[in-house]
């Protein structure tokens, strides 16, 4: 059975930093993508940044970009997040997701619960 | 950036009616890699429907996905009381993957 479970999310002041992570479980961790993607409070599903099994290929929304940092430790079976330089409009729930597929063309085929960022003084 | 445009906002409809969901994609989805996700209040998005026509694993057959190119279609033959949700759209034929804004299925 695949699980994702993200940690590390919390309460933070603007300009602060926070590292996110997901530890993944039931299937060839190193061989799928994985991604963050943000739900920041009523609002829809933002994107934020892939990585590819062999850490060799991400992105990042713009609205990150220079802030954010996407790693994974295959050994570990664990997705990271660093985010620094946090804003109140990178409040959101985290999840941590799951590429369908070894290829680039993959939808989100698992999920994580999620984890809540508040940045607010 | 393919921007995904979902219709309607909010969809209101009774249980055992038929709900039509609609995504507007800006340009032509590459290879039909459109996919649907169901959320629940206070729950992570589920998987419901990849390569814009086929349900994932364990997904009911009351719900079915249809359409190519821009227009996509997302419908739910038999609403049960549990499929009033948010649902949403997703591109992901070419980088960045987008979704689209969502639709609220509410009880009428």
């Amino acid at each position: 059975e695949v699980q994702l479970l993200e940690s590390g999310g919390g309460l933070v002041q603007p300009g602060g930093s926070l590292r996110l992570s997901c530890a993944a479980s039931g299937f060839a961790f190193s061989s799928y993508a994985m991604s963050w993607v943000r739900q920041a409070p009523g609002k829809g599903l933002e994107w934020v940044s892939p990585l590819s099994g062999s850490s060799s290929t991400t992105y990042y929304a713009d609205s990150v970009k220079g802030r954010f940092t996407i790693s994974r430790d295959n050994s570990k079976n664990t997705l990271y997040l660093q985010m620094n330089s946090l804003r109140a409009e990178d409040t959101a729930v985290y999840y941590c997701a799951k590429g369908s597929s070894m290829r680039s063309d993959y939808y989100f085929d698992y999920w994580g619960q999620g984890t809540l960022v508040t940045v607010s003084s | 950036e393919i921007v995904l445009t979902q219709s309607p906002g909010t969809l209101s409809l009774s249980p055992g009616e038929r709900a039509t969901l609609s995504c507007r994609a800006s340009q032509s989805v590459s290879s039909s890699y459109l996919a649907w996700y169901q959320q629940k209040p206070g729950q992570a998005p589920r998987l419901l429907i990849y390569g814009a026509s086929s349900r994932a694993t364990g997904i009911p057959d009351r719900f079915s996905g249809s359409g190519s190119g821009t227009d996509f279609t997302l419908t739910i033959s038999r609403l049960e009381p549990e499929d009033f949700a948010v649902y949403y759209c997703q591109q992901y034929g070419s980088s960045p993957k987008t979704f689209g804004q969502g639709t609220k299925l509410e009880i009428k």
